[in-house]
C-alpha cells in the first residue's frame, strides 16, 4: 500500500545544531507539505512544493528549510535550532491542489 | 486572514448518541474544507473532504455539510461509540491546498 513516512520518529537536540526531519511517500503526489502543531496554536503550515525544484514559504517558515530533489522526498531542516522549535512536525501530501490530504505519524522533537 | 473556530472545545457523551461538531470559518473564499481524526501520539487521519460546491458528504457513520456563505460546516456522528473518541479536527483549503486548521475538538464516548 502507498504510504507516507516520517524519520526518526523522536528526536532530541541542542539549540544551535542543525537537524533535518524526513519525509518520503510513495503515492507518487505532487503536493507535499511541513506542519507544525503545538498546544495552543493548532497545525501551522511550515513550508509547501507542487512538484520536483518547487518550495514556499508558509506561515511559520522562518529558521526553516526544504528542498525537494525527487517527487518522493522533502525534507526539512532546521537551520540552527531553538528552544521555539520545540513541537511535532507532521508531512502531508496530495495528488492535487483540491484533493485530499494524507498526513505521515508526526516527529516529536525537542530542542534543549 | 483565514481563522478557523471549532466548538465545542471538548465533548462527552454516552455510547450511542448523535452528536454534532462545529467548524466556523472567516473567509467563505475556500476551495474545499476536510475533516480529520487525531488519535492521541498520532498523525491526522482524513474522514472526509467537502469541495467548496457541494453541500454535504457521507461515510458511514459520518456525515459532514458545509455552507459557505454563512462559513459553517459540521460534522455529524450517528451511535457513537468509544472507539470514536478522539481530536476531530476541520480544516479549510484556502488555494492550493495550503490547510488553516481549527483548534479541534476533544471527543470522549463514554461506555
Amino acid at each position: 500500500d502507498a504510504e507516507i513516512t516520517q524519520s526518526p520518529r523522536h528526536k532530541i537536540t541542542e539549540t544551535g545544531r542543525q537537524v533535518t526531519l524526513a519525509c518520503h511517500q510513495t503515492w507518487n503526489h505532487n503536493n507535499m507539505f511541513w506542519y507544525r502543531q503545538d498546544l495552543g496554536h493548532g497545525l501551522r503550515l511550515i513550508h509547501y512544493s507542487y512538484g520536483v525544484h518547487d518550495t514556499n514559504k508558509g506561515e511559520v517558515s522562518d529558521g526553516y528549510s526544504v528542498s525537494r530533489s525527487n517527487t518522493e522526498d522533502l525534507p526539512l531542516t532546521l537551520e540552527s535550532a531553538a528552544s521555539s522549535q520545540t513541537s511535532v512536525y507532521f508531512c502531508a501530501s496530495s495528488a492535487g491542489a483540491q484533493e485530499t490530504q494524507y498526513f505521515g505519524p508526526g516527529t516529536r522533537l525537542l530542542v534543549l | 486572514k483565514q481563522e478557523v473556530t471549532q466548538i465545542p472545545a471538548a465533548l462527552s457523551v454516552p455510547e450511542g448518541e448523535n452528536l454534532v461538531l462545529n467548524c466556523s470559518f472567516t473567509d467563505s473564499a475556500i476551495y474545499n474544507l476536510q475533516w480529520f481524526r487525531q488519535d492521541p501520539g498520532k498523525g491526522l487521519t482524513s474522514l472526509l473532504l467537502i469541495q467548496s460546491s457541494q453541500r454535504e458528504q457521507t461515510s458511514g457513520r459520518l456525515n459532514a455539510s458545509l455552507d459557505k456563505s454563512s462559513g459553517r460546516s459540521t460534522l455529524y456522528i450517528a451511535a457513537s461509540q468509544p472507539g470514536d473518541s478522539a481530536t476531530y479536527l476541520c480544516a479549510v483549503n484556502r488555494n492550493g491546498n495550503k490547510l488553516v486548521f481549527g483548534a479541534g475538538t476533544i471527543l470522549r464516548v463514554k461506555s
